[in-house]
């Protein structure tokens, strides 16, 4: 169980485009959610928070503006990178939080890989 | 005293060693102590957890050591294997919060 998906795995777009990223809990609600971005050989950042039916929580120094959040549904969070460039390419990963006991464990999607030419 | 310090930053092992990878807080607060297993291209996999209730949780070939006083977690991969070859993050949670501090990961290369 706790399986997380992500789509597109990877994608490619030219600078200026948006590209948009889905991340779905397959078999459990998820009444939070959260984005990360991860370059190579570095740990995970965290982007934002998202709460299904409300605005996502956005950490400093990110762009909400750029890094639009929806969570439209207990087992649905989207990303937009909107009028993305090149230093937008990076990995971009999801989790979903599943309450396990006293925890809110946190399961990962499979990361979507972006490049903006 | 929000980081999670993590060492060593690579680490080579032969195979059927044991690999042992190590963390530290500073916040008391935290209360939830995962870690996280990568492999390139992927995202990461809960490997095991533990709470500061029990200095010990073991997994198959996967234990966590917890150290309350000293403020350290440490995860020993018994009889290490190629396919363990991957990245390893620890991490930490806040009792009554949801933002997992990760540590900055240990590159784990097992050669047989």
């Amino acid at each position: 169980g706790a399986v997380v998906s992500q789509h597109p795995s990877w994608v490619i777009c030219k600078s200026g485009t948006s590209v948009k990223i889905e991340c779905r809990s397959l078999d459990f609600q998820a009444t939070t959610m959260f984005w990360y971005r991860q370059f190579p050989k570095q740990s995970l950042m965290l982007m934002a928070t998202s709460n299904e039916g409300s605005k996502a929580t956005y950490e400093q120094g990110v762009e909400k503006d750029k890094f639009l959040i929806n969570h439209a549904s207990l087992t649905l969070s989207t990303l937009t990178v909107t009028s993305a460039h090149p230093e937008d390419s990076s990995f971009y990963i999801c989790s979903a939080s599943l309450r396990e006991g006293q925890t809110d464990t946190q399961y990962f999607g499979p990361g979507t890989r972006l490049t903006v030419l | 005293q929000q980081q999670v310090k993590q060492s060593p930053q690579s680490l080579i092992v032969q195979k059927g060693g044991i690999s042992i990878i190590n963390c530290a807080y500073e916040n008391t607060a935290f209360d939830y102590f995962p870690w996280y297993q990568q492999f390139p291209g992927k995202g990461p996999a809960l490997l095991i957890a533990i709470r500061p209730d029990v200095s010990e949780k073991k997994e198959g070939r996967f234990t966590i050591s917890f150290n309350k006083s000293a403020k350290q977690f440490s995860l020993h991969i018994m009889d290490s294997q190629p396919g363990d070859s991957a990245t390893y993050f620890c991490a930490a949670l806040r009792h009554n919060t949801d933002k997992l501090i990760f540590g900055t990961g240990t590159r784990l290369q097992v050669f047989p």
